[in-house]
């Protein structure tokens, strides 16, 4: 699985959008692209997911690059539930068996 | 309500004791798998499993044992073998194992301290 690069921490105000970037410069043509939450002490919960296209949720906007190199998770309204560390994960999606969590990005949204 | 139950949410052992960590779904997955994560950390896996009767070891097998004799359960022993057991254990489940896309469902996870 292609390996993702995300910054270590984040802050937010709370209703501004959340914008949070993700590198997978070696991505393959057939990795997708998830995107994971984890609140604290929680077990992670699975936000979103995509290929090539842009997706969008109730919870969330993916917006991948032409060249699929990265992408953004977008917030649109951020509260303060929404503080948590953001997992960017590739896989591909028909092979392998677990997701590769790595350390993540830690959003903190504040007043 | 469709979910994953991980009990307890916190277990206190003695060193040297074996515990055995509850996960049960009835979202009718076949695929389940446990994770172990350390303070400031990411997931690592631990054991998965595809189907009943059926389990394979993933990155930091050591030290752990687990079955699989129904679909909806997959109960983790923590043997003593396990060298540093003090973490937070997370149990997953997924439709299957290999699948156009993966989308995993987390319980609220077991956080065992080894006195």
């Amino acid at each position: 699985d292609a390996k993702t690069t995300q910054p270590t921490s984040m802050d937010c105000a709370e209703g501004r959008a959340a914008n949070l970037p993700c590198n997978h410069s070696t991505i393959s043509g057939n990795e997708y692209v998830y995107w994971y939450r984890q609140i604290h002490s929680q077990g992670p919960q699975y936000i979103i997911h995509g290929l090539k296209n842009n997706e969008t949720n109730e919870m969330a906007s993916l917006i991948i690059t032409e060249d699929r190199k990265s992408s953004t998770l977008i917030l649109p309204h951020a509260t303060l539930r929404d503080t948590a560390v953001y997992y960017c994960i590739v896989r591909v999606g028909d092979s392998g068996y677990a997701l590769n969590f790595g350390k993540g990005t830690s959003l903190l949204v504040t007043p | 309500d469709g979910g994953i139950t991980q009990s307890p949410k916190y277990l206190f052992r003695k060193e040297g004791q074996n515990v055995t960590l509850s996960c049960e779904q009835n979202l009718n997955h076949d695929a389940m798998y446990w994770y172990r994560q350390d303070p400031g950390q990411g997931l690592r896996l631990i054991y998965y499993s595809q189907i009943v009767n059926d389990f394979q070891k993933g990155d930091i097998a050591e030290g752990y044992s687990v079955s699989r004799e129904k679909k909806e359960s997959f109960p983790l022993t923590v043997t003593s073998a396990q060298k540093n057991p003090t973490a937070f254990y997370l149990c997953a489940s997924s439709r299957r194992l290999r699948a156009s896309y993966n989308e995993q469902f987390f319980g609220p996870g077991t956080r065992l301290t080894v006195l």
